[in-house]
């Protein structure tokens, strides 16, 4: 059990360029979630997966921000055109099926920073 | 919608002091409840949850917290804290459909020598 797997750990990119995440879930784990984590706050759900398919996205993800599962394994976020505002780090955890005793296992998250 | 309310920010404590941390969350329907740790530069671990039965939940390094349904609060609790317990502690609701976390802002728990 490799845990899950994100990539890269940090980026700094400048204000208007696009940036790609990647997160590769824990084996067999059906459901992946995106989270965003500020300074100073909680994580805050983003979008999560059932397997390929995308089931529930936040307010949170504007139209800049994009998440796929392709083949229902790994998953890649991405955001177009960044702002300073999008500084943070993002989080994917995964685990299997629902939450209902099931644990939620997460990465050890990507920080991007936007200057 | 969920919500959760960690009251303190920063606790400072000494070394083999008790310590709580104090967590109250709102919710309409009912719920399952959870204790992240978050250690520097990591990612967030489960320390323990709640999801029925004993209202007193235990996780295997010492930490305890008790669902109290009428005063909606899940707070955690350790009665000797040790240095390496010093990172960000975060209290998460779900409710029982189960298909996202709701995160409180954190407590961060320093653990003085």
């Amino acid at each position: 059990d490799t845990g899950v797997s994100q990539d890269p750990r940090h980026k700094i990119t400048k204000r208007g360029q696009n940036v790609t995440f990647r997160c590769d879930p824990i084996s067999e784990h059906n459901r992946l979630y995106w989270y965003r984590q500020t300074l100073g706050q909680g994580p805050e759900f983003l979008t999560y997966f059932q397997n390929e398919a995308q089931l529930e996205k936040s307010r949170l993800l504007s139209d800049r921000f994009s998440a796929e599962r392709p083949k229902g394994s790994f998953s890649t976020l991405e955001i177009q055109r960044t702002e300073q505002g999008d500084s943070a780090m993002y989080l994917c955890a995964s685990s299997l099926g629902r939450i209902s005793g099931n644990t939620i296992y997460f990465g050890e998250g990507s920080w991007l920073t936007v200057v | 919608a969920q919500s959760v309310t960690q009251l303190d920010s920063q606790v400072p404590v000494f070394e083999e002091a008790p310590v709580e941390l104090r967590c109250n969350y709102s919710s309409s329907v009912s719920v399952y409840l959870f204790w992240y740790v978050q250690y520097p530069n990591q990612g967030l671990q489960l320390l323990l949850k709640y999801l029925s039965g004993s209202t007193l939940v235990e996780s295997i390094n010492g930490f305890e917290a008790e669902f109290n349904k009428s005063q909606t609060s899940f707070h955690l609790r350790k009665p000797s804290v040790h240095i390496s317990d010093t990172a960000e502690y975060f209290c998460a609701v779900s409710d029982q459909g189960g298909n996202k976390l709701v995160f409180g802002a954190g407590t961060i728990l320093r653990v003085k020598s």
